[in-house]
């Protein structure tokens, strides 16, 4: 079974560093790319990034780019999303996602991992 | 930067159909994809491809896109549908883009 597991909940003050991470399972990791996608509560999806584990090639979302860092181990068959310096703002549920298809026009997201919860606040 | 528009809610009755839309320009062109998140739940594939149901999925999903408009249609529906629903595309541009969403609810 393809499964994503991500870490758990974190709670944390604005400033503060934070790393979350997604395991993958099932399928080889290094062949696939994984998104990451920001729900803020009570909102929509919104699509952070992805990275290709097998060279680490990463792409942001210009809403993104500079605000969050995405990683893996391809070691370890995890992806990382990880941020410098919190703010409330941060506040939201982050869900990893396995991204499918043969090219990026008719790509989608399958499996998705459970989502962590990150609640930013001093 | 590239837009997918959904209507905020679709109200359906038990056992009819309910068809949520999905509009972006020219995305006839593009390939349409649709996710379903229950409440407290992480979303699901339902549609991939505009049309193709994923393994599990029960066959009153169906898609279609054309022209501006990606549909995604539930035929029967059950109580168990009721959920937010995302369309989702990919833009040269943009890259990956998911619409606002549209809360279906089953009376």
């Amino acid at each position: 079974e393809v499964q994503l597991v991500q870490s758990g909940a974190e709670v944390k003050k604005p400033g503060e560093s934070l790393k979350i991470s997604c395991k993958g399972s099932g399928y080889s990791f290094t062949r696939y790319w994984i998104g990451w996608v920001r729900q803020m509560p009570g909102k929509g999806l919104e699509w952070m990034g992805i990275i290709y584990p097998d060279d680490s090639d990463i792409r942001y979302s210009p809403s993104f780019q500079g605000q969050v860092t995405i990683s893996a181990d391809r070691s370890i068959s995890t992806a990382y999303l990880q941020w410098s310096s919190l703010k409330a703002s941060d506040t939201a549920m982050y869900y990893c996602a396995r991204l499918d298809g043969d090219t990026s026009m008719e790509a989608w997201f399958d499996p998705w991992g459970q989502g962590t919860l990150v609640t930013v606040s001093s | 930067s590239y837009e997918l528009t959904q209507p905020p809610s679709v109200s359906v009755s038990p056992g009819q159909t309910a068809s949520i839309t999905c509009s972006g320009d020219k995305l006839g062109d593009k390939y349409a994809c649709w996710y379903q998140q229950k409440p407290g739940q992480s979303p699901v594939l339902v549609i991939y491809q505009d049309n193709k149901r994923p393994s599990g999925i029960p066959e009153r999903f169906s898609g279609s896109n054309s022209g501006n408009t990606a549909t995604l249609t539930i035929s029967a529906t059950e109580a168990m549908d009721e959920a937010d629903y995302y369309c989702q595309a990919w833009d040269s541009n943009t890259a990956y883009i998911f619409g606002s969403g549209t809360k279906v609810t089953v009376l």
